[in-house]
């Protein structure tokens, strides 16, 4: 199975500025996800990260929010633009593994505490 | 579009009981995969297990095992002489195209 290691493992930040978090892979993936579980909730997806491509939104989630770059197989970011309270979450990185169809690891994700 | 229900928010239970964490789906596709994830306190996610569409076989792995039940659309997780490091937030998931979809997870508390 892919190991997935993300950076920061966590972060407080002031309102208004932005983060980027970084998740790499050990192996060579096709699509990477982004997730964002919000406290006591559930996991949502951000985007799909393709090497190559625009990432592909969701609904509710725009590119000048989150800009992602996959720049290579192995790693992408996430950036939170503009932070507010509200942005606090975990923001977990995940990707397929190619050699188990649509089984999916995620990384141990970034938490995030926007004051 | 695919949903998953996790009715049960939390779930107490004493060592050693067993217990059976529910999961609905719904989705239109007749190739899907459903997941089990494990939170832990410390915020990771674990992969329990994928089972495809067309295997229904029930699957256990030492004190886990599932019950997956096309006609009733449901993928139920039991854990059998629970332990106190079984307490965790558990995540039903299912496919849509490659990326998840996820319940809204149940609080499994055992108490020593």
């Amino acid at each position: 199975s892919a190991v997935i290691s993300q950076k920061p493992s966590r972060d407080i930040c002031q309102r208004g500025t932005s983060l980027t978090i970084q998740c790499q892979v050990d192996s060579q993936v096709t699509m990477m996800f982004w997730y964002r579980q919000q406290p006591g909730q559930s996991l949502t997806l951000i985007a799909t990260a393709n090497q190559g491509s625009e990432a592909t939104y969701e609904s509710g989630f725009v590119i000048d929010k989150f800009p992602i770059s996959r720049p290579n197989l192995t790693f992408s970011t996430l950036t939170v633009s503009n932070m507010s309270p509200e942005d606090s979450s975990i923001y977990l990185c995940s990707t397929e593994d190619t050699s188990s169809y649509n089984e999916q690891f995620f990384g141990p994700g970034t938490r995030l505490t926007v004051l | 579009a695919q949903k998953v229900t996790q009715a049960q928010t939390e779930i107490s239970v004493v060592e050693k009981e067993d217990v059976t964490l529910d999961c609905v789906y719904e989705t239109r596709d007749t190739t899907y995969y459903l997941f089990w994830y494990k939170q832990p306190p410390s915020g990771e996610l674990v992969f329990l297990i994928r089972r495809n569409s067309f295997d229904e076989q029930n699957e256990i792995s030492g004190r886990y095992s599932w019950n997956f039940q096309k006609s009733t659309s449901s993928f139920n997780f039991t854990i059998t002489a629970s332990q106190v490091v079984d307490s965790a937030v558990y995540f039903c998931a299912l496919s849509e195209g490659n990326k998840l979809v996820f319940g809204a997870g149940t609080i499994l508390r055992v108490k020593s």
